[in-house]
C-alpha cells in the first residue's frame, strides 16, 4: 500500500530558483528517504534522515522531518536544468522487513 | 563501481510465454527486492528477499516469482506473463542492518516489458 504521499504533483521553476517537494505518510517510520528519477531510468538516492532526526543537508538540499505531522519536505535550492526529473520520498517502516515504501512523486522541470 | 544490474533494458514477449529478468548486485548486500512502476500507481514492491534462500512477499507479488540463491543474484520469473504485466521493472538492493533498519537502496536501470 502507498504511505507517502507528495505535492505537488508537478512543479515548473525556473533556474536558479528554489523547489520546495512535500512529502507525508501515514505510519510510524524507521527513516525517510528521497529519491532522484530521470525519465524512465533508475531512481537514485539522494539523502535519508533518521526518524530522531529534524532537519538534513546534502549540498544543495535540505531535508526537514516533522514526525508529529507525518511529514518531510525536501528543499533543492538554486536550482538547475540537470535537476529536472521526478523525485519520490520513500519511508521505512519499523518492522523488520526493510520494505521502502514509496510517494507518487513529484516531476519538477526546472526551466533554463 | 557499485551497481545493480538488470537484464534486459528492453523486453517485449507475448502472453504465456515464461521469462526472466535477471538482477544482479555487487555491494554484497543482503536485501534485494523487486519493484514495478505504473502511471498513476507509482511504484509497488513484487517481492523482497533479506538474504541468501529468504524470499517473501511484497504488495503485488501475483503472477511472479523469485529466487535467491546467492546473495548477489535475485532473479524475477513470470512463468506465464500476461497483459496486466507490461510495467517498468526495477530491482533494487540495500545492506541490511541488525536492526532492520536498512539503509538506502540501490536501483538498476529498469527493464521495460512489454507483453503483448
Amino acid at each position: 500500500s502507498q504511505q507517502g504521499e507528495e505535492d505537488p504533483q508537478a512543479l515548473s521553476i525556473q533556474e536558479g530558483e528554489n523547489a520546495t517537494m512535500n512529502c507525508s505518510y501515514k505510519t510510524s517510520i524507521n527513516n525517510l528517504q528521497w529519491y532522484r528519477q530521470n525519465s524512465g531510468r533508475g531512481l537514485v538516492h539522494l539523502i535519508l534522515i533518521r526518524s530522531n532526526e529534524r532537519e538534513k543537508h546534502s549540498g544543495r538540499l535540505r531535508v526537514t522531518l516533522d514526525t508529529s505531522k507525518k511529514s518531510s519536505s525536501l528543499l533543492i535550492t538554486a536550482s538547475r536544468a540537470a535537476d529536472t526529473a521526478s523525485y519520490f520520498c520513500a519511508t521505512r517502516g519499523s518492522s523488520n522487513t526493510g520494505k521502502l515504501i514509496f510517494g507518487q512523486g513529484t516531476t519538477l522541470q526546472v526551466k533554463p | 563501481e557499485a551497481q545493480v544490474t538488470q537484464n534486459p533494458r528492453y523486453l517485449i514477449t507475448v502472453t504465456g510465454k515464461k521469462l526472466t529478468v535477471t538482477c544482479s548486485q555487487n555491494m554484497n548486500h543482503e536485501y534485494m527486492s523487486w519493484y514495478r512502476q505504473d502511471p498513476g500507481l507509482g511504484l509497488r514492491q513484487i517481492y523482497y528477499s533479506m538474504n541468501v534462500e529468504v524470499t517473501d512477499k511484497g504488495d503485488v507479488p501475483e503472477g511472479y516469482k523469485v529466487s535467491r540463491k546467492e546473495k548477489r543474484n535475485f532473479p524475477l520469473i513470470l512463468e506465464s506473463p500476461s497483459p496486466n504485466q507490461t510495467s517498468l521493472y526495477f530491482c533494487a538492493s540495500s545492506l541490511g542492518s541488525a536492526g532492520g533498519g536498512v539503509t538506502e537502496a540501490f536501483f538498476g536501470q529498469g527493464t521495460r516489458l512489454t507483453v503483448v
